[in-house]
């Protein structure tokens, strides 16, 4: 039972750009959510999905687009990087938007 | 806007110390949750709660729904505890998270 796991753990870019981060999930939960962490901010909620097939939104979407096509997997798309999307990315599961998320270990990625 | 204020933002503790975490936010819940963040980056789920008080080995967390606040509490604390603690809430109008920035805590032997 690996949980939640991301690929991959790091990655260099250059301005421009495109890349696909992958989550997926082993305990066929139903939301699943992508977020940033920069310092000196909490994580924000990029996109979020609650169920497959489906996506939303969330608090910082530009830039970013995702796709849902298998319940355990939750894709995140960078079209064309630019310097403003270094970042740490997590992915996170959960059964329901009100229950405890589990996260994956991290994707630390970095736009020159 | 932060709808969901962290304090203190650092901590540092002797070994054995009692220590509070506050937690504010400004928003409906459906949930309150607490995670740790450890120096290597990953984050795991404390607790969640919508009422009252859990405990979990030395850690305790309680909320307060009509004040809008919550507490962390670590008992007897220890080295291994050093992390950041993060508080964040799930917004009853749905699908919705606000996370604090964190609090970084350091517990000297």
């Amino acid at each position: 039972n690996a949980g939640v796991t991301q690929t991959p753990k790091f990655r260099v870019l250059k301005t421009g750009q495109s890349m696909t981060l992958l989550c997926a999930q082993d305990m066929n939960h139903e939301y699943m959510y992508w977020y940033r962490q920069d310092p000196g901010m909490g994580l924000r909620l990029i996109h979020y999905s609650v169920g497959e097939g489906t996506t939303a939104k969330g608090e910082v979407p530009d830039g970013y687009n995702v796709s849902r096509l298998k319940k355990q997997n939750f894709l995140l798309g960078l079209e064309s990087a630019a310097p403003s999307q270094t970042s740490v990315y997590f992915c996170a599961s959960s059964w329901t938007d009100y229950y405890e998320q589990y996260f994956g270990p991290g994707t630390r990625l970095t736009v020159t | 806007k932060n709808e969901v204020e962290q304090s203190p933002q650092n901590l540092t503790a002797q070994e054995g110390e009692f220590i509070t975490i506050n937690c504010s936010y400004s928003v409906g819940i459906s949930a309150l949750h607490w995670l740790q963040q450890h120096p290597g980056g990953g984050i795991v789920s404390l607790f969640m709660l919508s009422s009252g008080k859990k405990k979990h080995g030395r850690l305790i967390a309680t909320i307060n729904i009509q004040e809008k606040h919550s507490s962390l509490h670590i008992t007897a604390s220890h080295p291994r505890d050093s992390a950041v603690y993060i508080c964040a809430v799930s917004s009853n109008t749905g699908n919705q998270f606000y996370f604090g920035t964190g609090t970084s805590l350091t517990v000297i032997p």
